[in-house]
């Protein structure tokens, strides 16, 4: 069985940029959430994915989008970056179904300069 | 509606016990616990669902009070593993778990 993983590990942004993250979710599942982790603080939901539709949206601006593909694996896009989105980025994957564990992947930290 | 965690930090010997609360202020479907170690993702421990179901395995269990909307970790014998942050996140909706997570409870042990 194959875990979450994310990709890349680390990334350097200027201000204004933008930056695409990748996820590939666990074996068998179908749902995908993003959720972004300042240091210090509790994840927090950005939007959640299933059959590639976005299912549900946190309190994040439209210049936070993402994609969803038929393999379920998943693309969170961030356009004109701010200072105020470098943190850890989440991606967790579980299966479509009520109160059902989610599995987090490594994160992709990113830094906006 | 993000959930209260309490203690916000603890300092144990091994061997000792703790107990991490997270409180709501709204009616929760489910709650559910994560370990994080500092550079690494979360990891699941446990789900809870409204009804005050207790679940544990190993040293740690957890309880989940429907009335009072409060659901509680106990670590037992702590080992030194146990040490990271743990944070509780909780399920509104019952659908497919857009969880909203506590700031956290570090959980630091000491030999």
């Amino acid at each position: 069985e194959t875990g979450v993983t994310q990709s890349p590990t680390h990334l350097i942004k200027t201000r204004g940029q933008q930056v695409t993250l990748r996820c590939s979710s666990q074996s068998g599942h179908n749902t995908v959430s993003w959720y972004q982790q300042a240091l210090g603080q509790g994840p927090q939901f950005i939007f959640q994915y299933y059959r590639e539709e976005e299912n549900g949206r946190g309190n994040f601006p439209p210049r936070f989008s993402g994609l969803q593909f038929p393999n379920y694996s998943s693309e969170l896009n961030v356009n004109a970056l701010e200072l105020d989105d470098s943190a850890l980025y989440l991606c967790a994957s579980s299966l479509w179904l009520a109160a059902h564990e989610q599995f987090f992947g490594p994160g992709t930290r990113l830094t906006v300069l | 509606q993000q959930p209260v965690q309490s203690p916000q930090a603890v300092i144990l010997r091994e061997g000792e016990d703790a107990v991490i609360n997270c409180s709501s202020s709204k009616a929760l479907y489910s709650v559910h616990w994560y370990r994080q170690k500092h550079g690494e993702a979360p990891v699941f421990l446990m789900i809870l669902l409204k009804g005050g179901e207790q679940k544990g395995h190993d040293k740690i269990s957890a309880s989940f009070n429907e009335k009072k909307q409060q659901s509680s970790l106990y670590l037992t014998a702590s080992q030194l593993s146990y040490s990271g942050t743990y944070f509780c996140g909780t399920d509104y909706s019952g659908g497919a778990q857009k969880l909203v997570f506590g700031q956290g409870t570090r959980l630091t042990i000491n030999p």
